[in-house]
């Protein structure tokens, strides 16, 4: 079983459109939870933090169930510069902080 | 906004060659970090690195890698006898706080082309 595992996509969504993205991951000692994004060719960029209560920061809003290890995205009104590969990143207990352990990522293109 | 820069953007070397791809992180960061990601795959964690010795690395990072902070500024990799696999892009990250929270901060890459 992959260590963070997600669902590649991609989504096509337009303009205006919510969409959700799922991410599951095998280590229940996992500590730190995260989306990052990442444009073609970029570097990863952290978009939030996911913790257990959830969270919110303007469109987006993360969740994480421990219970069934599985952490959530999801964006509302997508705009066009959205589109990007969405990265669930988590830290697995016993490692260094700064270990993270990416999924394959989702791909979204939001279009007009 | 402080960034994480490296050097260069994209080299392309011979298999058998030797690679040193360099990164100035964040001035006040301690800890630095190495992870690559291969065309179309996921980003991968090769090492991390704190006071001047690699506190983690992983099944990939192995004796072909090294890691070095050779002055106050910089942060290299050094990869001693190229192969095919290695071709990738390297990411150099830089963490501050260490603490929950804390925001690793990637610097943009150096895409390495192995022929």
């Amino acid at each position: 079983r992959k260590e963070v595992e997600q669902d590649p996509g991609p989504f096509n969504v337009p303009e205006g459109a919510t969409v959700a993205f799922n991410c599951t991951y095998s280590n229940s000692a996992s500590q730190s939870f995260f989306w990052y994004r990442q444009d073609c060719r970029k570097e990863p960029k952290l978009l939030m933090s996911v913790y257990s209560s959830g969270n919110e920061d303007g469109r987006f809003t993360a969740q994480l169930n421990r219970a069934s290890q599985y952490i959530s995205l999801l964006i509302r009104d997508s705009k066009l510069s959205d589109s990007a590969t969405y990265l669930c990143v988590v830290i697995a207990g016993g490692t260094s902080y700064g270990k993270l352990t990416f999924g394959q990522g989702t791909i979204l293109t939001v279009h007009p | 906004e402080p960034e994480v820069t490296q050097t260069p953007s994209h080299q392309v070397t011979q298999m058998g060659q030797e690679v040193i791809l360099r990164c100035v992180p964040i001035s006040n960061h301690l800890y630095f970090y190495w992870y690559r990601q291969i065309l179309g795959q996921k980003v991968e964690f090769l090492v991390s690195f704190y006071n001047n010795e690699i506190s983690e690395k992983s099944e990939i990072f192995d004796d072909q890698f090294s890691v070095e902070r050779p002055d106050g500024s910089n942060f290299t990799l050094k990869i001693r006898s190229t192969k095919l696999e290695d071709s990738a892009m390297y990411f150099c990250a830089s963490l501050g706080d260490r603490g929950l929270g804390g925001e690793l901060f990637f610097g943009e890459g150096s895409r390495l082309t192995v022929l």
